[in-house]
Order: structure tokens, then sequence, then C-alpha cells
């Protein structure tokens, strides 16, 4: 069955340093989605991306995310200047459409900054 | 303010008991997810609603769209159902994305 992968599955960096989380959306999708949860807190919405470029985002995306799709594979996600409280788990989710259809979560990438 | 409650926060049960779980959302939606996130933290997918009932095996999710509140039903619960559940909702004016309540963790005892 056709899954979304997350790469890396855990990463530990220092404040001030940039990450960029990679996420490999189920193939025939076309919406695309990332998610945190900080550690003991609910799920929290960041971005959505259709048709290269972003659909949705929240107040948390501030001008530090920025999100790419390079070629016809890859999802990223990109934290300019990582700070303390950007430690969380970050989820990728694709999705065939949108209001009314199921996303597929990937199993998450656990960031944690120093 | 788009608000997704859940309750209870947290739920024991003995195996082979009937458990509900509740949500009650704020505003017009397009569509309630019932998910499932594992103890190692990957979130799967179990029901998406937009009206009705639906059934998959022991789980059965219900919305009533007037009244905003949906529930999750497991019958005969077993230990491997200990988890937490989260509902989100997608909300009438937005683009897909869901908003999460806080879930319901699941404890089951043999």
């Amino acid at each position: 069955e056709p899954e979304v992968t997350q790469t890396p599955s855990h990463q530990v960096t220092q404040m001030g340093q940039e990450v960029i989380l990679r996420c490999v959306p189920i193939s025939n999708h076309l919406y695309f989605y990332w998610y945190r949860q900080i550690l003991g807190q609910k799920v929290e919405f960041l971005v959505s991306f259709y048709n290269n470029e972003i659909s949705e985002k929240s107040e948390i995306f501030d001008d530090q995310f920025s999100v790419e799709r390079p070629d016809g594979s890859n999802f990223t996600l990109k934290i300019r200047s990582t700070k303390l409280e950007d430690s969380a788990m970050y989820f990728c989710a694709s999705s065939w459409g949108t209001r009314q259809e199921t996303q597929y979560f990937g199993p998450g990438t656990r960031l944690l900054v120093l | 303010k788009n608000e997704v409650e859940q309750s209870p926060q947290n739920l024991t049960a003995q195996e082979g008991e009937f458990i509900t779980i509740n949500c009650s959302y704020s505003v017009g939606i397009s569509a309630l997810h019932w998910l499932q996130q594992h103890p190692g933290g990957g979130i799967v997918s179990l029901f998406m609603l937009s009206s009705g009932k639906k059934k998959h095996g022991r789980l059965i999710a219900t919305i009533n769209i007037q009244e905003k509140h949906s529930s999750l039903h497991i019958t005969a619960s077993h230990p491997r159902d200990s988890a937490v559940y989260i509902c989100a909702v997608n909300y009438g004016g937005s683009q897909g994305n869901l908003i999460f309540g806080k879930g319901t963790k699941l404890s089951v005892k043999p």
C-alpha cells in the first residue's frame, strides 16, 4: 500500500542552524501539508501546497519557514534559523483532493533544537 | 475562533468494554476526521465524515451536523486499541488544512 515517507526520523540541531525536513508524498496525490506537534500538545497546521505554490498557511508559518517541491517526488520544509521553540514532531501529509478527502500522514520527523 | 473540543481527555477501559469518544466543533465544516496516534507518534486516518455514520470493523463514527458533534465508538475494546484518538475538522472556508482537537488518550487493560 502506498505511504508517505519522511526523512530524517530524528534530527538534533543547534539554535540558529538551518534544517530541511524531507517528505515523499503518495505519488498520485495533488495536495501536500506540513503539520507540527510540540510535545504534549495538539497537532497544528503549518502550510498547505498545491500546484507548486502555497495555498494556505497558518500564523506559525512565518518568514523562517519555507516549502518547496524541488522535483516530482520530494516535498521539503526548511526552517532557516531554528529556535528552541521549533522543537517538535513535524508531520507531512498528502491527499488527492482538499476539503473532503482523507489525508495520509508520514511517520514524522522529531526535531530537537538545542 | 475555530475550536475542536474532545472528551474525555483520558479514558481507561477494561478489555471488551464499549467505548465512546466525543468531539464538538464551533462553526460549519466540510468534513470531520477521526485519527489514531500510536505511542511512537505516527498518525493514521480512521474515518472521514461529512454526514451520517461510517463503520470499519469494530470502529463506528457518527456525526450530527446540526448539533456540531461527532462520536467515535469502539466495540469489544482490546488492549491493542490503546492509543490517542484525535478529532480534526476541515472548516468550510479552508483549503483542506485540518484543525485538531487535543486528543483522547485511551488505555484498554486486559
